[in-house]
Parts: C-alpha cells; sequence; structure tokens
C-alpha cells in the first residue's frame, strides 16, 4: 500500500516570491509520481510526473519538481508565483509495477494563495 | 479539454434516490478511473475498469456500482443516496505508462 503526505494544508505567499510545497510518500514497491492542479470548480490537470530517469522534472507553467528516493520526497517548486498560480495542488503516486493497475493515491492537497 | 467526457457537470437529488454517471474516456483508451472528491475524505479511488472487465477496487461502497460497455463509456451508479455522498465524481483514463487524463468531473448534491 502506497501513502502521501502533502505536508502543508495551505501555502499563502506574494506575487513573485518563490514557493515550495512538500509532498512525502512511503511506499513498499518503487513508484511513479505526479503533481496535479486543481483549479476553482474544474477538474485535475496533469502538472509533471516523474517516471524514471532525471530527478529533476520540469512541468507547465513553470514548475518543477525533484525526485529523492532516499527522503521519499517530491516537492514542487516555483521561482516566481502569479496570481494565477491560485489553486489546490495535489501531490499522487502509483505503483511502477503495475500492482493495483497502476491507480493513483493522493494526498489531501495544498491550497495555494497567490497574495498580490 | 482532456478528452475525457463526464455527463452531467451538476446533479441535484434528494436522499434516498438513485442516480447514474457517466464517462466517456479518450478515444483509443480502454481503461477508466472513478474517483470522490469530498472535503473530509480528499480524493479516494473507487474502481476502475479495463476493455469491459473490473480490474481493481479501492474505497467503494457497496450502494454503489459500475461498469464499462462495449464502446467503452463507463457509468457509476449511485443508489440509496445520503447527505454523505454528496461530492466531486471524476473519471480518469491512463494514456501512458503511470500517466492519466481526468475528465471536468460531476458535482453530485444531496438534499
Amino acid at each position: 500500500a502506497q501513502s502521501v503526505t502533502q505536508l502543508d494544508s495551505q501555502v499563502p505567499v506574494f506575487e513573485e516570491a518563490p514557493v515550495e510545497l512538500r509532498c512525502n510518500y512511503s511506499s513498499s514497491v518503487s513508484v511513479y509520481l505526479f503533481w496535479y492542479v486543481q483549479y476553482p470548480n474544474q477538474g485535475l490537470q496533469l502538472l509533471l510526473k516523474y517516471l524514471s530517469g532525471s530527478t529533476l522534472v520540469k512541468g507547465i507553467n513553470g514548475f518543477e519538481a525533484e525526485f529523492n528516493k532516499s527522503q521519499t520526497s517530491f516537492h514542487l517548486r516555483k521561482p516566481s508565483v502569479h496570481i494565477s498560480d491560485t489553486a489546490e495542488y495535489f501531490c499522487a503516486v502509483s505503483d511502477r509495477s503495475g500492482g493495483s493497475n497502476y491507480k493513483l493515491t493522493f494526498g489531501k492537497g495544498t491550497l495555494l494563495t497567490v497574495n498580490p | 479539454d482532456s478528452g475525457v467526457t463526464q455527463t452531467p457537470k451538476h446533479l441535484i437529488t434528494a436522499t434516498g434516490q438513485r442516480v447514474t454517471l457517466r464517462c466517456s474516456p479518450r478515444s483509443g483508451d480502454l481503461s477508466v478511473y472513478w474517483y470522490q472528491q469530498s472535503l473530509d475524505q480528499g480524493l479516494q479511488f473507487l474502481i476502475q475498469y479495463y476493455n469491459g472487465e473490473e480490474r481493481a477496487k479501492g474505497n467503494i461502497l457497496e450502494r454503489f456500482s459500475a461498469q464499462q460497455f462495449p464502446d467503452l463509456h463507463s457509468e457509476l451508479n449511485l443508489s440509496s443516496l445520503e447527505l454523505g455522498d454528496s461530492a466531486l465524481y471524476f473519471c480518469a483514463s491512463r494514456v501512458a505508462e503511470g500517466g492519466y487524463t481526468f475528465g471536468s468531473g460531476t458535482r453530485l448534491t444531496v438534499v
């Protein structure tokens, strides 16, 4: 079984400031890792994913994340946020081997609020 | 547009009633995953179908059932509805190794 912990339920920042949203996971098997974004009253949009290879993953809208296997973390970062980045962000994992048929296990989410 | 279509977008119904949520995956995608998003439980995996067959089951109540049809669309049936079933219900397709695309969801309100 896998679990995901998003360490901050809310992160308020000012516009143009850097931001880091923290995600730790627990799994007995190798995993794929994802970050999704959900804007108000919308569905889930994939920001980025780590499948293999370089541990630094770049995604859409200037976001990036770094996979740290030893710390079982996959923190999301952006060097300079915009008002439009205000949304809820979800970290998720799935079993790399196809266990449970690749179902996603999500964290509880982090609400990023960007203030002017 | 993710290519995953969910209908209806909104649904308001009374306790004790039964509803059906529909999902059409992206063209060519064989898999459908259903998730429930509520304020207290967060995003929970309900059930997965692949090419018409149930493949994995998560935290799905016995009052809920699903199926996938030969044209690959899927329906999630929720019966004997309770106030606590009010939530956003998403379906998703697995589009590549480990990748998913989600529909825009059905917001169910039970009154």
